[in-house]
């Protein structure tokens, strides 16, 4: 089964400094690979996701994530932080090892916390 | 816009209750998951369901069974709660294609006292 590992569990940072959040996953078979975020007191939203083809995508509020398959990592950056970023970030692969659907697999995520 | 709806945003129970989450989507999704979040573990499966009737342990379903009877609700059920079930407990739902993300609710924290 797959597994993912996000490294830092906090990262602090100042408004306006650029930032990147780390993400492993364990398997170098074919993946789909997202990141998500969660707002205080509030549910998952996703960020984005690869799939496949360009290893640089772009996702919602100005962030973007390497997939590097040699690394097996899929790290997501931003480069100029607002103090609205302050939140939770998961990163999660798809699982195929059930046979009936995919279920995502999720990191412990990492909380980014910026200050003025 | 997609929606997945929680019954309750917080919740307090006693030990030994017998407590029910609801979780409905309106996407027609055919999987459904219940996750349980705590500091430092992150998300952890308890269970999925990927139709009606059909269910498939998670990571963690000890202490949990669920129901779903129809396609857009999935309950999760703690037949005697305990106080290590305190957590924030989130539904999601998600097509049946690999490529797609998952719709999270917006979560039940729970407090089992």
């Amino acid at each position: 089964a797959q597994s993912v590992t996000q490294l830092d569990s906090q990262v602090p940072v100042f408004e306006e400094a650029p930032v990147e959040l780390r993400c492993n996953y364990s398997s170098s078979v074919s993946v789909y690979l997202f990141w998500y975020v969660q707002y205080p007191n509030q549910g998952l939203q996703l960020l984005l996701k690869y799939l496949s083809g360009s290893t640089l995508v772009k996702g919602i509020n100005g962030f973007e994530a390497e997939f590097n398959k040699s690394q097996t990592s899929f790290h997501l950056r931003k480069p100029s932080v607002h103090i609205s970023d302050t939140a939770e970030y998961f990163c999660a692969v798809s699982d195929q090892s059930s046979y009936n659907t995919d279920k995502l697999i999720f990191g412990t995520g990492t909380r980014l916390q910026v200050f003025p | 816009d997609v929606k997945v709806t929680q019954s309750s945003r917080y919740l307090v129970k006693r030990t030994g209750e017998k407590v029910f989450l609801e979780c409905v989507q309106d996407m027609d999704h055919e999987n459904m998951f219940w996750y349980r979040q705590d500091p430092g573990l992150g998300l952890r499966l308890i269970y999925f369901s990927y139709d009606v009737k059909m269910k498939e342990k998670g990571d963690i379903p000890e202490g949990y069974s669920v129901s779903r009877e129809k396609k857009e609700r999935f309950s999760l059920i703690l037949e005697s709660a305990s106080t290590n079930q305190t957590s924030m407990y989130l539904c999601a739902s998600r097509k049946d294609d690999q490529d797609t993300e998952a719709f999270f609710g917006q979560g039940t924290r729970l407090t089992v006292v």
